[in-house]
C-alpha cells in the first residue's frame, strides 16, 4: 500500500510569515496534485505537478516536485488570512488516476 | 476545468436507510471515482465508477455497501446503503481532466446518520 506522509499537519502563523508543507512518499507518483479545502466545500486544485524536478508557481505559492518524483513541497510566501484551509497532497502511482491522500495540513494564519 | 453537481449537497438520515448522492458533469469524461472524507480526516477512495461494467472497488470497501452505478460519461450515482452513523461523512465525486493527469472534485454531499 502507498502511503504519503504529509507534515505538518497543522501549523498556525502570523500573517507575513513564510511556510513550507512537506509531502513525501517511498514510492515514485506517477503525477502529484495539491488541493485546498475550506469548510463546507470540496477539495480545489491547486496544481498537478508531473516531471522530476518540476517547479510550478501560483502567485505566492511555489510547488516543486522533487527529481525522483517521490516528494514535493508547498511553499508560501507572505502568508495572509485568505490562505487559511486545509491543504492536501495526493498522489497518483500507477498512473491510473486514483489518488492516494495525504493526511493534510490544517493552516491557520493569524491576522 | 470540468464543472460537477453532486445531490443532495447534505442530509440527515435515519440509521438502516439507504441514500444514492448524483454525480453530474458537465462535459464527458473517462475516469470518475468516489472517495469517502470522514470528519476531521483526509479523503479515501472508495471506488472507480465504470461506464457500462460494475465498480471497481478498493480494499475495504464492498459493492453491497457503496453500490455504484455510470449508465453514460457524465453520470455516475453512489448509493450508501443500510447506513450507521460511522457512514457519517462526506462523500465526493472525481473526475479525469482532459490532460489525464488532472482530477478534479464535486462540492462533496455531507451526510449525517443519526
Amino acid at each position: 500500500t502507498q502511503l504519503l506522509e504529509q507534515s505538518p499537519q497543522f501549523l498556525s502563523i502570523q500573517e507575513g510569515e513564510n511556510l513550507t508543507v512537506y509531502c513525501n512518499s517511498s514510492s515514485v507518483f506517477s503525477s502529484l496534485q495539491w488541493y485546498r479545502q475550506e469548510p463546507g466545500e470540496g477539495p480545489v486544485l491547486l496544481v498537478t505537478v508531473v516531471t522530476g524536478g518540476e517547479v510550478k508557481k501560483l502567485k505566492r505559492l511555489t510547488f516543486q516536485f522533487g527529481d525522483a518524483r517521490k516528494d514535493s513541497s508547498l511553499h508560501i510566501t507572505a502568508a495572509q488570512p485568505g490562505d487559511t484551509g486545509l491543504y492536501l497532497c495526493a498522489g497518483d502511482f500507477g498512473g491510473a488516476q486514483k489518488l492516494v491522500f495525504g493526511q493534510g495540513t490544517r493552516l491557520t494564519i493569524n491576522p | 476545468s470540468a464543472v460537477i453537481s453532486q445531490k443532495p449537497s447534505r442530509d440527515i438520515c435515519q440509521r438502516g436507510t439507504s441514500l444514492t448522492i448524483q454525480c453530474q458533469v458537465d462535459s464527458q469524461v473517462t475516469m470518475m471515482f468516489w472517495y469517502r472524507q470522514q470528519p476531521g480526516q483526509s479523503l479515501t477512495l472508495i471506488a472507480t465508477a465504470n461506464q457500462g461494467s460494475e465498480a471497481t472497488y478498493e480494499s475495504g470497501f464492498v459493492i453491497d455497501k457503496f453500490p455504484i452505478s455510470r449508465p453514460n460519461l457524465t453520470f455516475s450515482t453512489l448509493t450508501v446503503s443500510n447506513m450507521s452513523p460511522e457512514d457519517s461523512s462526506i462523500y465526493l465525486c472525481s473526475v479525469t481532466g482532459e490532460s489525464g493527469n488532472t482530477i478534479y472534485f464535486g462540492e462533496g454531499s455531507w451526510l449525517t446518520v443519526v
